[in-house]
């Protein structure tokens, strides 16, 4: 079975802090996917990563980086968290080869931002 | 990316068969048509992918027309477990895939 996994599943900060969010997925996955949940938007797209140190924007990327230093690693970065960043963050993970491989998902965090 | 529309709601009572449509009217030739299901508190879940006609597995039906401008989603039988969000994604091709909204099934006993 993939799995994919997510650092912490509730996370509190403070605004202007720096937040790190880490999903390692185990099945060797090249595409790796940053979402954020929000209720009545459903899930958008903030970055993804189809190959270690490569990663491309997706729908909302403002306020967000991402790092991709090994294959099985991505990361989510919030330089200075504000509150509009308080969501669900989901991670997934995909074969390569195309994108509309099946998505494997982790069970996300949930981050408040005060 | 390639928009598509779904309901926002629906509900069904336990046993029936349940039909989500999808409208995806500028879906690229090479795209493909994905749908997952998201119960509360998890990651969405791959559900059945198709491309042209009819694709069934064990868990639903998907139904696409000869224009593949719509899709239908199939499941039989629902049971208060199948209670979930329904995502419908068109791309994979010239599109990128976009979760979108969904649309919340509510299964009543």
């Amino acid at each position: 079975d993939v799995k994919v996994t997510q650092s912490s599943r509730y996370l509190v900060k403070r605004t202007g802090e720096k937040v790190f969010l880490e999903c390692v997925q185990d099945m060797d996955h090249e595409n790796m996917f940053w979402y954020r949940q929000d209720p009545g938007l459903g899930l958008r797209l903030i970055y993804f990563s189809y190959d270690v140190k490569m990663k491309e924007k997706g729908d909302i990327p403002e306020g967000y980086s991402v790092s991709r230093e090994k294959k099985e690693r991505f990361s989510l970065i919030l330089e200075s968290a504000s509150t509009n960043q308080t969501s669900m963050y989901l991670c997934a993970s995909s074969l390569g080869g195309g994108q509309a491989n099946e998505q494997f998902f982790g069970p996300g965090t949930r981050l408040t931002v005060l | 990316l390639a928009k598509t529309t779904q309901p926002i709601s629906m509900d069904s009572y336990e046993g029936q068969e349940v039909n989500i449509t999808c409208s995806h009217n500028n879906i690229a030739t090479n795209d493909y048509i994905t749908w997952y299901q998201q119960f509360p508190s998890q990651g969405p879940r791959f559900i059945i992918q198709g491309y042209k006609t009819k694709v069934t597995n064990e868990v639903a039906s998907l139904f696409i027309p000869a224009d593949r401008k719509s899709s239908t989603l199939s499941l039989p039988r629902v049971s208060l477990s199948d209670t979930a969000v329904y995502y419908c994604l068109v791309g994979g091709g010239n599109n990128r895939l976009a979760f979108g909204k969904g649309n919340q099934v509510v299964v009543i006993p």
